[in-house]
């Protein structure tokens, strides 16, 4: 049984600070990684995708992969009310072609 | 460019009924997926068509779900007779070089 496994939350952080997202995944043959974005009643939105051990940056996020440890983090820097939503971390095992299986979520407070 | 749309956005029928909700993906997509979100859970994968050919269906519960993608273009979920245990919130998605797939916003059913 192929999981995804994320702290429901909620994380609460103050408006600027840098938040922490993790996720840890059961199979080792997980190819590829996403973190999506859901405001309440609305579609998943990606963020960010990474398939290499290491760092990835965009802007104001930077998702982390560790392959050895089968875990994978989304940081967000100076955090913003906007930000509030629930973040879902999602694999794929199937390379290209794969279907995501999707943790349960955690869900982000930004305190103003 | 248009996103995906799926409709109804809710729908409310009873038990024993039949369902059918529709999503359109984005035009050229070849990649469609079905999802799924029951309350409480992680959102989980349904269904998978490359064009017109059922890709993968091992997601599907039972065979009272019914997915067609005629001509390739949009697709249709069949649910029928509906079960209490098949309310949530139906997730279309589509995508073309198979990573960062682009959701709808859902259809939420019910069945009561």
């Amino acid at each position: 049984q192929k999981e995804v496994e994320q702290n429901s939350g909620p994380l609460s952080v103050p408006e600027g600070a840098i938040a922490s997202l993790n996720c840890t995944y059961s199979d080792r043959g997980s190819q590829s990684f996403f973190w999506y974005r859901q405001y309440s009643g609305k579609s998943p939105e990606l963020i960010m995708f990474i398939y290499s051990n290491g760092d990835k940056e965009d802007g104001r996020f930077t998702a982390q992969l560790n392959k050895a440890s089968q875990y994978v983090s989304l940081l967000i820097r100076d955090s913003q009310p906007s930000d509030s939503a629930t973040y879902l971390c999602a694999v794929t095992y199937g390379g290209s072609q794969g279907n995501l299986i999707f943790g349960k979520g955690t869900k982000l407070s930004v305190k103003p | 460019e248009a996103g995906v749309t799926q409709f109804p956005s809710h729908s409310v029928i009873e038990k024993g009924q039949t369902v059918t909700l529709r999503c359109d993906p984005i035009s050229g997509h070849d990649n469609l997926y079905w999802y799924r979100r029951v309350m409480g859970k992680e959102i989980k994968f349904l269904l998978h068509f490359v064009k017109e050919s059922k890709q993968d269906e091992s997601g599907m519960p039972n065979n009272r779900f019914l997915a067609e993608r005629t001509g390739g273009t949009y697709s249709t979920l069949k649910v029928q007779p509906a079960e209490l245990e098949d309310s949530g919130v139906y997730f279309c998605a589509s995508s073309q070089e198979n990573y960062g797939y682009t959701f709808g916003s859902g259809t939420r059913l019910t069945v009561v």
